[in-house]
C-alpha cells in the first residue's frame, strides 16, 4: 500500500515568508508526528497528534510554528516569519497507535534564504 | 524530555568487521526501538525490543534490550557496504505519549 507522503520534497523560501509543509499519512494511523531533521543529526520531536488533537506540542521550538490535521488524516506544518535556522529536512512519521512504530515519509526540504 | 544517548557518533570499518553501536538512558525504558537511514534517506524501522534482556536477531544484526531496561546495543557481524547509513535509537519520552530519538551513530563501511 501507499507509504507517507510529504510535499513539498523541497521548499526555498527567503527570511521571514510563510511555508507549509503537507504530509499525507498511511490510512488508518491514527498516530502522527513531526521531526525536524539537521544535518549530521538525529530526528528531533517537534509534535505528536492522536487523531485530530495535538496530544503532545512541547517540540514546537516557538509559536511561529504550528500544526494542524482537522480531520484525523492529513496534516500541515506551518511555520510563520521563516529564518534562516529553520533551514532542516522536516520529517513526518505516523504509526497505527501511539508508540507503535512509526513510517517515515521522505522529507521536505525547507531552505530559508 | 527524555534522552536518549549514542555511542559511537561516527564508527568507520573494513567490510568483513563487525560493528556496535549503544544506547543509553538515565531513566527506565518501555521499550526502545531500532532505526536506520540510508545517506540521503528517511528513518526506516529496523525492530522494537520490549522485555528485559531481550535479544532479537535479523540476519546478521542482532539487538539486545539490557536486564535494566536502561541501555540497548545493535551488534553488525560481518558489515557489508549495503551496511553503510546511521542508526538511530529511540525511547518513550518522560510522559510516554512518542518516541524521542538519538543522535545516532553513522557507520561507513571501506570495501
Amino acid at each position: 500500500g501507499a507509504g507517507v507522503s510529504q510535499t513539498p520534497s523541497n521548499k526555498v523560501t527567503e527570511k521571514g515568508k510563510y511555508v507549509e509543509l503537507r504530509c499525507d499519512p498511511i490510512s488508518g494511523h491514527t498516530a502522527l508526528y513531526w521531526y525536524r531533521q539537521s544535518l549530521g543529526q538525529g530526528p528531533e520531536f517537534l509534535i505528536y497528534f492522536q487523531g485530530t488533537g495535538a496530544a503532545d506540542d512541547s517540540g514546537l521550538p516557538n509559536d511561529r510554528f504550528f500544526a494542524v490535521r482537522p480531520e484525523g488524516s492529513v496534516s500541515t506544518l506551518k511555520i510563520q516569519r521563516t529564518e534562516r535556522g529553520d533551514s532542516a529536512v522536516y520529517l513526518c512519521a505516523s504509526s497505527p497507535q501511539q508508540l507503535d512504530t512509526q513510517y517515515f515519509g521522505p522529507g521536505t526540504r525547507l531552505t530559508v534564504l | 524530555g527524555q534522552q536518549v544517548m549514542q555511542i559511537p557518533q561516527y564508527q568507520h570499518v573494513q567490510e568483513g568487521e563487525d560493528f556496535t553501536t549503544y544506547c543509553n538512558s538515565s531513566t527506565t525504558l518501555s521499550n526502545i526501538q531500532w532505526y536506520k537511514q540510508r545517506p540521503g534517506g528517511h528513518p526506516v524501522f529496523l525492530i522494537q525490543l520490549v522485555k528485559s534482556g531481550e535479544v532479537k536477531k535479523q540476519k546478521r544484526l542482532t539487538f539486545q534490550f539490557g536486564e535494566a531496561k536502561k541501555n540497548s546495543s545493535l551488534h553488525i557481524t560481518a558489515t557489508q557496504t549495503t551496511d553503510v547509513g546511521t542508526y538511530f535509537c529511540a525511547g518513550p519520552s518522560d510522559n510516554n505519549n512518542d518516541m524521542r530519538f538519538g543522535a545516532g551513530t553513522r557507520l561507513t563501511v571501506k570495501p
